[in-house]
């Protein structure tokens, strides 16, 4: 199995910063990547798939790259309405593994 | 607009068996795979397995093989994902989702609880 391991665990933010969440995959894998914001009570939400392509509606603050096994997600400005947890996801091999989440706090 | 309905929330005995709905909308079925994620109580996310709407092919996570099985019914556009030999470790909220990855539409959760 790829093991995806995110960093941090927990992040403390203030509205307006520039925030980067590092995925790592335990093996080199293609760009089947995504990422999905989860708020309490809630189904996740599709923010970036295939590692870098941003799903339709979501706003252009929110940004995906990476290859191999290191994959980031980047929010250029936090707004109040993103603090949630984050998690990545490979689907390139069977089972489709999740990152076990990074908390977005407000500072 | 694409939708995903799932039924309501489930009490089971441990040993029991659940059986999940999970009624899509709004698209054209068998388009698109159907995943199934699930949450335990203040867990992450846990990846169960996805249908093909297609030809009802299933790929399961291997520590679900044997108690998992995931169904779909065409005519009625709706997934079903049955977990038997329910443990108390199973007690979580189970997701469906459109898609095989890059799930863009979820369904809003079916809390199941695993307790004597």
């Amino acid at each position: 199995d790829i093991q995806m391991t995110q960093s941090p665990s927990t992040l403390s933010a203030s509205v307006g910063d520039r925030v980067t969440i590092t995925c790592r995959a335990s093996q080199s894998m293609t760009n089947w990547l995504a990422w999905y914001q989860q708020k309490p009570g809630k189904a996740p939400k599709l923010l970036i798939y295939k590692a870098s392509t941003l799903e339709s509606g979501v706003p252009s603050r929110f940004s995906g790259s990476g290859s191999g096994t290191e994959f980031t997600l980047t929010i250029s400005s936090l707004q109040p309405d993103d603090f949630a947890t984050y998690y990545c996801q490979q689907y390139n091999h069977y089972p489709y593994t999740f990152g076990q989440g990074t908390k977005l706090e407000i500072k | 607009q694409v939708q995903l309905v799932q039924s309501g929330a489930e009490l089971k005995k441990p040993g029991a068996s659940v059986k999940v709905s999970c009624k899509a909308s709004g698209y054209t079925f068998t388009s698109y795979g159907i995943s199934w994620v699930r949450q335990a109580p203040g867990q992450g996310l846990e990846w169960m397995g996805w249908i093909s709407a297609y030809n009802g092919n299933a790929h399961y996570a291997q520590n679900l093989q044997g108690r998992v099985t995931m169904t779909r019914d065409t005519s009625t556009t709706t997934a079903y994902m049955e977990l038997r030999s329910l443990r108390s470790d199973d007690t979580a909220v189970y997701y469906c989702a459109r898609g095989e990855g890059q799930n863009d539409y979820w369904g809003q959760g079916t809390q199941v609880t695993v307790s004597s």
